[in-house]
């Protein structure tokens, strides 16, 4: 079982859905969930971070913790085609390192 | 502000051939640094982790070696590259602690031929 687990998708919405991203982990001890955009090309760039339970809202976006099920998830409410995107799930190890996933392709059609 | 800065962008190299690349940050001192390749279409995989001066973990035994001669300069590389090694090489850098996230340079495009 990989550390961190996404979707690869491509996962597909129509502009102004709402694109829900998911993101289980395998270490009990995990701390700290952080997600990052990638664009085609470019660096990962950071746009949430969530350490308790529940919801956290920035914005278009929130990101969202269950602890007891090991999940992590990412909404964007009126997605749009610039939000088209590679983004990447990001779980602090019990050794304090950042453990990626694989991330997950979201197209956001006009 | 922190910034951080990766060079060359994009490099095209022979097999063979040796490799430096570079990364320091500003505005912040005795930052964690890291070192992560991603293959097309893959996931980051971490390569090196430094939390100071001289200091260097390992995390995938390979032909790759990465120093730190300055607290806020970090430098990848190999001595032979293999087709294997082409990649997108990330720096990021860290303040440490469990709730501290990554921020990454703008990478560099490396393509062994």
């Amino acid at each position: 079982q990989k550390e961190v687990e996404q979707n690869s998708g491509p996962l597909s919405v129509p502009e102004g859905a709402i694109a829900s991203l998911n993101c289980t982990y395998s270490d009990r001890g995990s701390q700290s969930f952080f997600w990052y955009r990638q664009y085609s090309g470019k660096s990962p760039e950071l746009i949430m971070f969530i350490y308790s339970n529940g919801d956290k809202e920035d914005g278009r976006f929130t990101a969202q913790l269950n602890k007891a099920s090991q999940y992590v998830s990412l909404l964007i409410r009126d997605s749009q085609p610039s939000d088209s995107a590679t983004y990447l799930c990001a779980v602090t190890s019990n050794t304090g390192k950042l453990i990626f996933g694989q991330g997950t392709t979201l197209q956001v059609k006009p | 502000s922190q910034t951080i800065h990766q060079w060359p962008a994009t490099l095209v190299q022979p097999v063979g051939s040796p490799l430096s690349l570079e990364c320091t940050v500003e505005g912040t001192s005795n930052p964690n640094l890291y070192w992560y390749r991603q293959a097309a279409g893959r996931g980051l995989q971490l390569l090196f982790y430094s939390v100071g001066i001289g200091q260097i973990s390992s995390e995938v035994p390979q032909n790759l070696s990465a120093s730190r001669p300055q607290d806020r300069q970090f430098i990848l590389s190999s001595k032979k590259l293999l087709l294997s090694d082409s990649g997108f090489y990330l720096c990021a850098w860290g303040v440490g602690g469990k709730d501290s996230p990554l921020h990454f340079g703008n990478g560099t495009r490396l393509t062994v031929t």
